[in-house]
């Protein structure tokens, strides 16, 4: 148990549905994290939230919204998406805000398989 | 810039065997370093860390790994690989402001 959750573990959607990824912590760390897994490719860091407050946001495409209402709780919403956004999305927190040594011990969830017909 | 590499995308052993998967980093810096594993669809789990100290740093699962600065390496180590091993493995820094991952090593098991 990592103690960082995510639903749905799997999602099959069309290109023209909305659907939302939630991630929850229960480690009571400050920091969460969106990441993409693509086959072949590095892990890519997509949004970086501190203290609820989104503080990177790596040129991700605009069909990818991110939600952090509080620090346990993150949600990445989706319209519109491509096939090519199909992937292994990973969510992680870690105890504080980047530029900090303990903020890059990151904890990693499941993930959610996403498949974009 | 900063980077981490990891020169082998595959690698193969026999269970028992030894095992020892490498790592490259580009820094200016002090590097943080990490080692993390995934198994298939899962999420990753942390081996082991390096921050400062003793080069040599145990980890989880009977890993190790040591932190050479001479050579800008820190290779992760098994002395005895078992099949449950199998898995994919990514080393990381400490970037900037956030971490920079290896594009993994997959490592197979045979019996």
């Amino acid at each position: 148990e990592t103690g960082v959750t995510q639903t749905p573990r799997h999602l099959v959607m069309g290109m023209t549905n909305k659907k939302s990824l939630k991630c929850e912590q229960h480690l009571g760390h400050n920091a969460m994290y969106w990441y993409k897994q693509s086959a072949k490719k590095p892990l890519e860091l997509m949004f970086v939230y501190n203290f609820k407050e989104q503080t990177e946001n790596n040129s991700v495409p605009s069909r990818f919204s991110p939600e952090c209402p509080n620090s346990s709780h993150l949600f990445l919403h989706l319209h519109t998406l491509q096939p090519e956004d199909s992937a292994l999305y990973l969510c992680a927190s870690s105890q504080g805000p980047q530029g900090e040594v303990r903020a890059d011990t990151q904890y990693f969830g499941p993930g959610t398989r996403l498949t974009v017909l | 810039a900063q980077s981490v590499t990891q020169p082998d995308i595959h690698i193969t052993v026999s269970e028992g065997a030894s095992l020892e998967l490498r790592c490259n980093y580009s820094y200016g810096a002090t590097p943080y370093l990490f080692w993390y594993v995934q198994s298939p669809g899962q999420g990753l789990q942390l081996l082991l860390k390096y921050f400062s100290g003793d080069t040599l740093v145990q980890g989880i699962k009977g890993f190790e790994a040591e932190f050479k600065r001479s050579q800008s390496s820190f290779n992760l180590r098994k002395p005895s690989v078992h099949w449950s091993d199998a898995a994919e493995y990514f080393c990381a820094g400490r970037g900037y402001n956030k971490l920079i991952f290896g594009a993994g090593t997959r490592l197979a098991v045979h019996p």
